[in-house]
């Protein structure tokens, strides 16, 4: 089992839709977390950090469920601008950073 | 000023070529890091420093050296690379993680390098 799982997608919606993507973990001692944005050819770009009390920016929702072991991100009113590679980055111990393969999206006009 | 800056931005070397990736960042973050990413796949670890210490090394070839020469500047040689080693070169950084609290990465733009 992958340490950090998510759905490849790609998530194909419409402008104005909701999508939300998930990530799972396996370590339960992981001890931070984050939704990167990548676009093609360029770096990642920190979108949020994700707390257990959930954390909102605009259009963007982020939810840590420990019990589970999963974090979730939630984008709302979708723009075409929001087309990219959605990463979901776990840090558990130390320097110990744990990349998701990454969740591609497509929003079309 | 919140920026990693790498140089150069795109590179192609022979496979007997010795190059060099530079990273510089003035953010106050005393741990770097050197990623490798290929298309269509996440970053891969290659390389941590902290307080100018190499502090993870994941089992990276010989064939590139690490270098942090002061608590900015992040090098990574290269020489009798591959064509497999073609990919994205990203450095970061962050603060270094404290009891319990990791801190955020802060990536440069990359180094895109071409073996052939």
């Amino acid at each position: 089992r992958k340490e950090v799982e998510q759905d490849p997608g790609p998530f194909n919606v419409p402008e104005g839709a909701t999508v939300a993507f998930n990530c799972t973990y396996s370590n339960s001692a992981s001890q931070s977390f984050f939704w990167y944005r990548q676009d093609c050819r360029k770096e990642p770009k920190l979108l949020m950090s994700v707390y257990s009390s959930g954390n909102e920016d605009g259009r963007f929702t982020a939810q840590l469920n420990r019990a589970s072991q999963y974090i979730s991100l939630l984008i709302r009113d979708s723009k075409l601008s929001d087309s990219a590679t959605y990463l979901c980055v776990v840090i558990t111990g130390g320097f110990k950073t744990i990349f998701g393969a990454g969740t591609r999206l497509f929003v079309k006009a | 000023d919140t920026e990693v800056t790498q140089t150069p931005k795109h590179l192609v070397m022979g496979m007997t070529n010795k190059k060099s990736l530079k990273c510089e960042q003035h953010m106050g973050h005393r741990a770097m890091y050197w990623y490798k990413q290929k298309a269509k796949k996440p970053p891969e670890l290659m390389f941590v420093y902290s307080y100018e210490k190499l502090s993870i090394n994941e089992s990276v070839p010989s064939r590139f050296s690490p270098e942090c020469p002061n608590s900015s500047l992040l090098n990574l040689h290269l020489h009798a690379l591959q064509p497999e080693d073609s990919a994205l070169y990203l450095c970061a950084s962050s603060h270094p993680p404290t009891t319990g609290v990791n801190e955020k990465l802060f990536f440069g733009s990359g180094t895109q390098l071409s073996v052939l």
